[in-house]
């Protein structure tokens, strides 16, 4: 049973691009969150998202970033205009809709963004 | 206040020794806590949960919670080197259509000493 994959694991962009940060939950999770760790800091909740729709994002900058989860293919999480401040590793975390294990969130292994 | 706090550390414990981590956090309402290892570089990865007062073991860990005092621990026994890691508190702070979001402290650093 595959575990929550992302992708790139690593990407680095100039100052002023767009990035793509994409994320597939395990099979049989259809709740995502994103949480993003600055260096030396905790991580921070950033959105949660179901299929087609955005529950949470109560953690996400107001300019600059959105995420979506399609009804078919991962979940996205986009930075427009990225700044140096943006270098982070972004991890995507899911668990299952129902259930006890409902409350157990497993990641992924995590994207790490480098802006130049 | 922050929502979930924990000592930084480092935290250094000799090999064989029990390393004892602890969290405090301020919403009262809150229900469900976690326990969480990341090694340097890697993504976190569950490793305990707990949801009622009182002790819960899994192996070499042990979890611990008290409501009343918004305090939650982790208990390591019989430490090994390879328990050197930083751990995170996390909890559910707010449930949401069945999920949750989850606040996490700022992670104490293990080191066990062989």
């Amino acid at each position: 049973n595959a575990g929550v994959m992302q992708n790139p694991r690593h990407l680095v962009r100039r100052r002023g691009q767009e990035a793509r940060l994409r994320c597939s939950p395990m099979k049989g999770h259809s709740h995502v969150y994103w949480y993003r760790q600055l260096p030396e800091e905790g991580l921070k909740f950033m959105v949660y998202l179901q299929k087609e729709n955005i529950i949470d994002e109560s953690g996400m900058p107001k300019e600059r970033f959105s995420a979506e989860f399609p009804k078919e293919g991962p979940s996205i999480l986009r930075i427009q205009q990225v700044v140096r401040g943006d270098s982070a590793a972004y991890f995507c975390a899911s668990s299952p809709p129902t259930g006890p294990k409902s409350y157990e969130q497993y990641f992924g292994p995590g994207t790490r963004l480098t802006v130049t | 206040q922050k929502e979930v706090e924990q000592n930084s550390g480092p935290l250094s414990v000799p090999e064989g020794a029990i390393a004892s981590l602890n969290c405090t956090y301020s919403d009262r309402g809150s229900q469900s806590f976690f326990w969480y290892r990341q090694y340097s570089g890697k993504s976190p990865e569950l490793i305990m949960f707990i949801y009622s007062n009182g002790d819960k073991e899994d192996g070499r860990f042990t979890a611990q919670l008290n409501k009343a005092s918004q305090y939650v621990s982790l208990l390591i026994r019989d430490s090994q080197p390879s328990d050197s890691a930083t751990y995170l508190c996390a909890v559910n702070i707010r449930k949401i259509q069945g999920a949750q979001k989850l606040v996490f402290g700022q992670g104490t650093r293990l080191t066990i000493n062989p």
